[in-house]
């Protein structure tokens, strides 16, 4: 198994430009999220999906869009590239929940973007 | 909005030292786990704590979640160049599927 994969690894976009953020897993987890990693904030959610045809915002969506047609596949698309999302960018997969709401999160290796 | 806040922010010790790093909330949490990452890679899971009051041992790492479920420990013993990294805390509530991720703790061990 692959695991979770994330490409590009590195990006450099214009003010204004588009793209999309790819992830993929082949461990056939139900949950996906994305994250962004900046210094001194920890990671903070963007959006996630409990599933194919679902889903949800977390705690920072404003400027990206998701979608998850797939079990396996679950991109991240900037629609207007902003200085502010000069980030990392992490995708994250799990299974199944346990005791007290937890699962156990499969992290990608992350793609470094950067807004000029 | 629910807050992790860890400390302390950067530690270097020299190898063969003890460590104790913490991860404190005002929220209460329905479990609570441990990262740890390393440059260039994404988050690895160390462990998930989901009773008060619970401690979970990992070699040389103990981990304890408080009675009160708003804060956790993780102790290194004997820290080794081996666990440098970044040390992630993550808390969920229980009817959602959303991680809330600590600050983070920078750890360097010196041989």
């Amino acid at each position: 198994n692959a695991g979770v994969t994330q490409t590009p690894k590195f990006q450099v976009l214009k003010t204004g430009q588009s793209m999309t953020l790819q992830c993929a897993q082949d461990m056939n987890h139900e949950y996906m999220s994305w994250y962004r990693q900046d210094p001194g904030m920890g990671l903070r959610l963007i959006h996630y999906s409990v599933g194919a045809g679902i889903t949800d915002q977390g705690e920072v969506p404003n400027g990206y869009n998701v979608s998850r047609s797939t079990t396996e596949d679950f991109p991240l698309r900037l629609l207007s590239a902003a200085p502010s999302q000069t980030s990392v960018y992490f995708c994250a997969s799990s299974y199944s929940r346990f005791a007290g709401g937890a699962y156990e999160q499969y992290f990608g290796p992350g793609t470094r973007l950067t807004v000029t | 909005t629910q807050l992790l806040e860890q400390s302390p922010q950067f530690l270097s010790i020299q190898e063969g030292e003890n460590l104790t790093v913490y991860c404190n909330s005002s929220s209460v949490f329905s479990s609570l786990q441990w990262y740890r990452q390393e440059p260039g890679e994404g988050p690895v899971l160390l462990v998930t704590v989901v009773t008060g009051g619970e401690v979970k041992k990992l070699k040389r790492l103990t981990f304890q979640f408080g009675d009160a479920r708003k804060d956790s420990s993780l102790h290194i013993t004997a820290a080794q160049p081996g666990d440098t990294g970044l040390y992630l805390c993550a808390g969920i509530t229980s009817g959602t599927y959303k991680y809330i991720f600590g600050t983070g703790t920078r750890l360097k061990v010196l041989a």
